[in-house]
């Protein structure tokens, strides 16, 4: 079984839509999360990080971790075509803290 | 902004080569990283450099090794390419170890025939 397990989708919504993307994970010893953005043919972007449990939030983008259920959630309000990407769940412990455990990642595509 | 530049974006080399696949990034950090991307499995950490001369395996070291002569730059050497080692490689760097904040290259495409 994967330390993380992240659905490859791909995941279709219309324009304006809210996205709910998700990851499950085995190790209660990850602290650590992120949500990273990856575009076609380019390398991965940060664009979400939390420590511990709890919501935080930055535009349009919410993430939530919720370690009693091994939980975390990625939710985009208001989608653009331009959040169609794959997105990677990250997470780490917090005594090897540069070893980051990824997901598979999800595939998203906004239709105009 | 960060830049980190893999030299290669596209290889294809045949089994039992030997591959350098180069990475620099110019914003002093003092972290970089070799990963390998494959569909369903994800990104895998091949080896972590915190310091010049300095490494650490990860999680998927087998057949490869790595070089960091320079802070900005870190190689990674595929001694006798083998097939199951087609695969995207990227490369990262941070400036805190401790932080999920890898800034990535575009990746190497690598096709060993």
């Amino acid at each position: 079984q994967k330390e993380v397990e992240q659905d490859p989708g791909p995941l279709s919504v219309p324009e304006g839509a809210i996205v709910s993307l998700n990851c499950t994970y085995s190790n209660s010893a990850f602290q650590y999360f992120m949500w990273y953005r990856q575009y076609s043919r380019k390398g991965p972007e940060l664009l979400m990080y939390t420590y511990s449990s709890g919501n935080k939030e930055d535009g349009r983008f919410t993430a939530q971790v919720d370690k009693s259920s091994k939980y975390i959630s990625l939710f985009i309000r208001d989608s653009q075509p331009s959040d169609s990407a794959t997105y990677l769940c990250a997470m780490s412990r917090m005594d090897s803290s540069y070893k980051l455990i990824f997901g598979s990642g999800t595939r998203l595509l906004v239709r105009p | 902004d960060v830049k980190v530049t893999q030299s290669s974006r596209y290889l294809v080399k045949r089994t039992g080569e030997k591959v350098f696949l180069e990475c620099v990034q110019d914003m002093d950090h003092e972290n970089m990283f070799w990963y390998r991307q494959d569909p369903g499995l994800g990104l895998r950490l091949i080896y972590f450099s915190y310091d010049v001369k300095m490494k650490e395996k990860g999680d998927i070291p087998e057949g490869y090794s790595v070089s960091r002569e320079k802070k900005e730059r870190f190689s990674l050497i595929l001694e006798s390419a083998s097939t199951n080692q087609t695969s995207m490689y990227l490369c990262a760097s941070s400036q805190f170890a401790n932080t999920g904040e890898l800034f990535f290259g575009e990746g190497s495409r690598l096709t060993v025939l």
